[in-house]
């Protein structure tokens, strides 16, 4: 079995500064991990992955997100925060064990609000 | 290289209605899923399928929704009788590889049909 939990609905921050959407994930073998962005009206865009290999993942617009299987945490990071970046954003995880999905679970999705 | 097409981009039905909702996926893209959408409920998966097959529809309603996925054209979601729950934004998301090769890489989602049930 496979879920992602999103802790917050919204975070948010100002701009310039770092900011971090917090996921975490449940897995019965090994996940492959995904994060996506909604702008609103628009459908989701792909923003990273991790799939094996280096723990730390360089996405797209700066973002990167950083695999921790201790805490089965994926927590998406940017350093500086843009007012364009304010978006939904969606964690995903894929349990690649036996009995795993080829379709992945998405989170709830988490508001980032980032204050001019 | 267009992405992933969907029409209509708004859909108004009545209750009782059908609805079909359309979606071509990225050029050699094999694999279709479809998503609905609820602002409190995130994004739910319904059905995902390729080319002439249906793989796996284990989140979608046994009644009045069907899907499919033709050699030619596009893949639609057809919804009879509509009621007002049915109301939200559909997602279509295609990815290429076949096999285990599909299964780490990322979808790409189009913009979505908004639903809308008087």
């Amino acid at each position: 079995a496979q879920s992602v939990a999103q802790p917050e609905d919204q975070v948010n921050v100002a701009e310039g500064n770092p900011l971090t959407v917090k996921c975490t994930y449940s897995v019965s073998g090994n996940p492959y991990l995904f994060w996506y962005v909604q702008y609103p009206n628009r459908g989701l865009q792909f923003l990273l992955k991790y799939i094996t290999g280096d723990n730390l993942v360089k996405g797209s617009y700066g973002f990167e997100a950083e695999f921790n299987k201790s805490q089965t945490s994926f927590h998406l990071k940017k350093p500086s925060a843009l007012v364009s970046d304010s978006a939904l954003y969606f964690c995903a995880v894929r349990d690649i064990g036996a009995g795993g999905s080829y379709i992945p679970t998405f989170g709830r999705g988490t508001s980032l609000i980032v204050h001019p | 290289n267009a992405g992933v097409m969907q029409n209509p981009r708004h859909l108004v039905r009545r209750r009782g209605q059908e609805a079909r909702l359309r979606c071509s996926p990225m050029k050699g893209h094999s694999h279709v899923y479809w998503y609905r959408q609820l602002p409190e409920e995130g994004l739910k998966f319904m059905v995902y399928l390729q080319k002439e097959n249906i793989i796996d529809e284990s989140g979608m309603p046994k009644e009045r929704f069907s899907a499919e996925f033709p050699k030619e054209g596009p893949s639609i979601l057809r919804i009879q009788q509509v009621v007002r729950g049915d109301s939200a934004a559909y997602f279509c998301a295609s990815s290429s590889g076949t096999g285990a090769l599909s299964s780490y890489n990322e979808q790409f989602f189009g913009p979505g049909t908004r639903l809308t049930v008087l």
